[in-house]
């Protein structure tokens, strides 16, 4: 079965830097590959997905991340972090024959300086 | 804007109790879920259905049971409140084939 690895329980960024999120995962084949914010007391939303085609891909507020298979990373990046992105950032991944069975990391922490 | 709803956003419950957890989304989504969050082992699947009556058991469904009457409401039942069941729950769905879950905000559920 796939599962993910989030190895940054938590991070710190100063307000206008850059951020990146890492995220790993395993699975036998290309899998479907999704981040999610959750804001504190707050359900999950989706930031982005990738299913195939381009290993860049666009999402919201502002965020991108890179498929590498070489390196089963899918990576989260966004050039300049604004306060409101303090968050708790989740990696899934999910078979594209089965997706019902969709595998969270642990999650990375994102705190922003002022 | 759609939307899947929690019924409650904080619950109290007593130890022994029996607990419902409800989630409606109005996505005519096929695919529900419930996940429980607790920090540092991210979420874990408990249940999900892909169809109305139809269920599967997750990674941790041990004290828990669900049921799914119509297309649109999925409950997460506790038997038996345990204290070990303190925890956020989360709801989800999606369409047939994926496309990526839609959440609910969650029910901070504490066992007392």
């Amino acid at each position: 079965a796939q599962s993910v690895t989030q190895p940054d329980i938590h991070i710190t960024v100063s307000e206008g830097a850059s951020l990146e999120l890492r995220c790993n995962y395993s699975y036998g084949a290309t899998p479907y590959l999704f981040w999610y914010v959750q804001s504190p007391g707050q359900g999950l939303q989706l930031l982005l997905k990738y299913f195939s085609g381009d290993t860049l891909v666009q999402g919201i507020k502002g965020f991108e991340a890179e498929f590498k298979r070489s390196q089963s990373s899918f990576n989260l990046r966004k050039p300049s972090v604004h306060w409101s992105d303090a968050a708790e950032y989740f990696c899934a991944v999910a078979s594209p024959y089965n997706n019902n069975d969709m595998r969270f990391g642990a999650g990375t922490r994102l705190t922003v300086k002022p | 804007d759609v939307k899947v709803t929690q019924s409650s956003r904080y619950l109290v419950k007593r130890t022994g109790e029996k607990v419902f957890l409800e989630c409606v989304q109005d996505m005519d989504h096929e695919n529900m879920f419930w996940y429980r969050q607790d920090p540092g082992l991210g979420l874990r699947l408990i249940y999900f259905s892909y169809d109305v009556k139809m269920k599967e058991k997750g990674d941790i469904p041990e004290g828990y049971s669900v049921s799914r009457e119509k297309k649109e409401r999925f409950s997460l039942i506790l038997e038996s409140a345990s204290t070990n069941q303190t925890s956020m729950y989360l709801c989800a769905s999606s369409p047939f084939g994926g496309a990526g879950y839609t959440f609910g905000s969650g029910t901070r559920l504490t066992v007392v």
